[in-house]
């Protein structure tokens, strides 16, 4: 057990669907992240939020849209998706965003765009 | 030049071996350093965090941070089959909080 709780673990959907990856933590953090993981890739941010508010987005396509509520849960909002988005993505959280806050990963959703 | 390089391996080893994983890294504003282990189909899991130079050692775990040569390593010490895993190496600035991570090393411990 992370503290930080991932569903679902798998998905596989068509280019066409719309899905949602969710993300809840139970560390008491304020922040949460979105990684993308790719093979032979280093982890790539997505979205930061921080009291849930968006602080940080890497330039990810607008088929992706994240969605905070509130500090402990966090939304990946999946359509049209491309084979090549196929990957693990991982949600994290930390303390804050200020420096050496360490982050915290869950166990991540694997997702295959057919 | 990547921020941070890491060498993907694999790397193989016979139980009870020392274990010696390293990253190299270009930005001479990192000053914090972690290591993570994340096993096959899993999330990564913070396993020793430093912050600068010097050593800090957590049972068979041992990490250190060069700053002056840019490199960092983690030793392990009686490497059991129970550590194959990737290993991967991740750093922060001292301002800011976006995290650099190294490409992980895959490690495979032979009983």
């Amino acid at each position: 057990e992370t503290g930080v709780t991932q569903t679902p673990r798998h998905l596989v959907m068509g280019m066409t669907n719309k899905k949602s990856l969710k993300c809840e933590q139970h560390l008491g953090h304020n922040a949460m992240y979105w990684y993308k993981q790719s093979a032979k890739k280093p982890l790539e941010l997505m979205f930061v939020y921080n009291f849930k508010e968006q602080t940080e987005n890497n330039s990810v396509p607008s088929r992706f849209s994240p969605e905070c509520p509130n500090s402990s849960h966090l939304f990946l909002h999946l359509h049209t998706l491309q084979p090549e988005d196929s990957a693990l993505y991982l949600c994290a959280s930390s303390q804050g965003t200020a420096s050496g806050n360490t982050i915290y990963f869950g166990e991540g959703s694997w997702l295959t765009v057919v | 030049q990547k921020e941070v390089e890491q060498d993907p391996g694999p790397l193989s080893v016979p139980e009870g071996a020392i274990v010696s994983l390293n990253c190299t890294y270009s930005n001479s504003a990192f000053q914090y350093f972690m290591w993570y282990r994340q096993y096959s189909r899993k999330g990564p899991e913070l396993l020793m965090y430093t912050y600068s130079s010097g050593n800090k050692e957590d049972g068979r775990f041992t990490a250190q941070v060069d700053k002056s040569s840019k490199y960092i390593s983690l030793f392990i010490r009686d490497s059991q089959p129970s550590d194959s895993a990737t290993y991967l190496c991740a750093m922060i600035r001292n301002t800011g909080n976006q995290f650099y991570f190294g490409t992980g090393t895959s490690l495979t411990v032979i009983p």
